[in-house]
């Protein structure tokens, strides 16, 4: 069976230190992989997704940046946090048919 | 532009107290429509996926219906444990984007 595995599941960081949060797939191949961020009581906003390695797309103009080095393997990075990156970050995945899609337990980031 | 409006933002209802739950949604070529249960705290709950119009899906005391505008959720006689935000999302042909309405949160009171 798939799994999404997403750590850490909370991370206090101060302003303008670097970010790097990572989620790996397992049990399925060439998915599908999101980076969402939800606001407290809001919904999801997509950030970035990636069809394949090395493919990236943005959805959003802000201070963070996506890479998939790997094809199960997604990672969300920033090399200055602002007050304004605090929330809650959510990595999905989906198959290419787009059955479906799961989402990892998510990371509470808090910049102080 | 695609867009995905799920209403109403807040809904509090008894304990067996049966409804809806909308969303609505303007998209060109419609992939797929997926409804999700989130609880505090966590990663949404994949629920549904549903295709295309006259479709239904069940699951317990849930069913989500879909038409070409937009899609319900039925909450039939629900309990407590079924408290929780309830969100939809869109995924279009041409593109990969999965995108979501901002949910509905619902409230069973005792």
């Amino acid at each position: 069976s798939q799994t999404i595995h997403q750590w850490p599941a909370t991370l206090v960081q101060p302003v303008g230190s670097p970010l790097s949060l990572e989620c790996t797939v397992e049990g399925t191949s060439n998915p599908n992989l999101y980076w969402y961020r939800q606001a407290a009581g809001r919904g999801l906003q997509l950030l970035f997704y990636s069809v394949g390695i090395g493919q990236i797309s943005s959805e959003v103009p802000q201070n963070l940046s996506a890479s998939r080095p790997q094809d199960r393997q997604f990672i969300l990075s920033s090399k200055k946090l602002l007050l304004s990156d605090s929330g809650f970050y959510l990595c999905a995945w989906s198959n290419q048919q787009g059955a479906r899609a799961f989402f990892g337990q998510g990371t509470r980031l808090t910049v102080v | 532009e695609d867009q995905v409006t799920q209403s109403p933002e807040a809904l509090r209802l008894q304990e067996g107290e049966s409804s809806s739950l909308n969303c609505s949604y303007t998209v060109s070529g419609l992939r797929g429509l997926f409804w999700y249960r989130q609880d505090p705290g966590k990663g949404p709950e994949f629920l549904f996926t549903l295709y295309s119009a006259g479709e239904e899906k069940e699951k317990e005391r849930l069913k989500a219906t879909l038409t070409k505008k937009e899609s319900f959720l039925h909450i039939t006689a629900p309990k407590p444990e079924d408290s929780a935000t309830y969100l939809c999302a869109v995924l279009i042909f041409g593109n990969e984007k999965l995108t979501f309405g901002t949910g509905t949160r619902l409230t069973i009171i005792p």
